[in-house]
């Protein structure tokens, strides 16, 4: 099975500027989350998508939305972008979310640079 | 609220030795919890992870961990390291019915040939 791809893998855009990314999950998987990764935050969860409803949001504000299609990709997009913007950001697939057993798998990342 | 400690920055370690890398976690009710590994520009990989059951978890790459309740615990560790195991390794906690992963921050691990 083709692993969870992410497009793009790099991007640079200046402040106040808008970004999506996109992300397709493994074949079969219906959850799909995304999580910032930043030197000074680590790791942290944006929000997941189930069935094209957000199912779970973290702590960001609302320029972070995002949203999935029938077909299970999400994208997700940031609208007036900040300089602190700048980080990798990471998407998850699982199958369903629903079974205790279910594992979220990654995919390599987008790399946004906010100049 | 769920949360990760992983104590140590970096975990130096001699090719051939074994190599633990350590993780406490905090939850309210049963933890579900997950070792990832990263390289360098790419994003995570699975390698282990425990739900219930033995509290020893075998997973990739000679890779095992072992859950310990009282003690709040799920090091990760290998009984003899590669130097292709340099990478940063991240513990991670999630509670059924919230499939938001807490990460630790992180531990830098090097293996000096």
């Amino acid at each position: 099975k083709a692993g969870v791809t992410q497009t793009p893998r790099y991007l640079i855009k200046t402040r106040g500027q808008q970004v999506t990314l996109s992300c397709s999950p493994i074949s079969g998987h219906r959850s799909v989350s995304w999580y910032q990764q930043t030197p000074g935050q680590g790791l942290q969860f944006l929000f997941e998508y189930f069935s094209e409803t957000q199912r779970n949001k973290g702590n960001f504000p609302g320029r972070f939305s995002g949203r999935q299609f029938s077909n299970s990709r999400s994208e997700m997009n940031v609208s007036t972008l900040e300089l602190g913007d700048s980080a990798l950001y990471l998407c998850a697939s699982m199958a369903s979310g629903r079974s205790r057993t279910d594992t979220q798998y990654f995919g390599p990342g987008t790399r946004l640079t906010v100049l | 609220a769920q949360s990760v400690a992983q104590p140590e920055d970096q975990v130096n370690v001699a090719e051939g030795n074994p190599l633990t890398v350590k993780c406490t976690y905090s939850v309210s009710g049963n933890p579900y919890l997950f070792w990832y590994v990263q390289y360098p520009n790419r994003g995570l990989q699975f390698l282990l992870k425990y739900i219930t059951g033995d509290n020893l978890v075998k997973g990739s790459y000679g890779f095992e961990a072992e859950f310990n309740k009282s003690q709040t615990s799920f090091h990760l560790k290998k009984p003899s390291a590669l130097v292709s195991d340099s990478a940063l390794y991240f513990c991670a906690v999630r509670v059924y019915g919230n499939n938001r992963l807490a990460f630790g921050k992180g531990n830098q691990v090097v293996v000096i040939p």
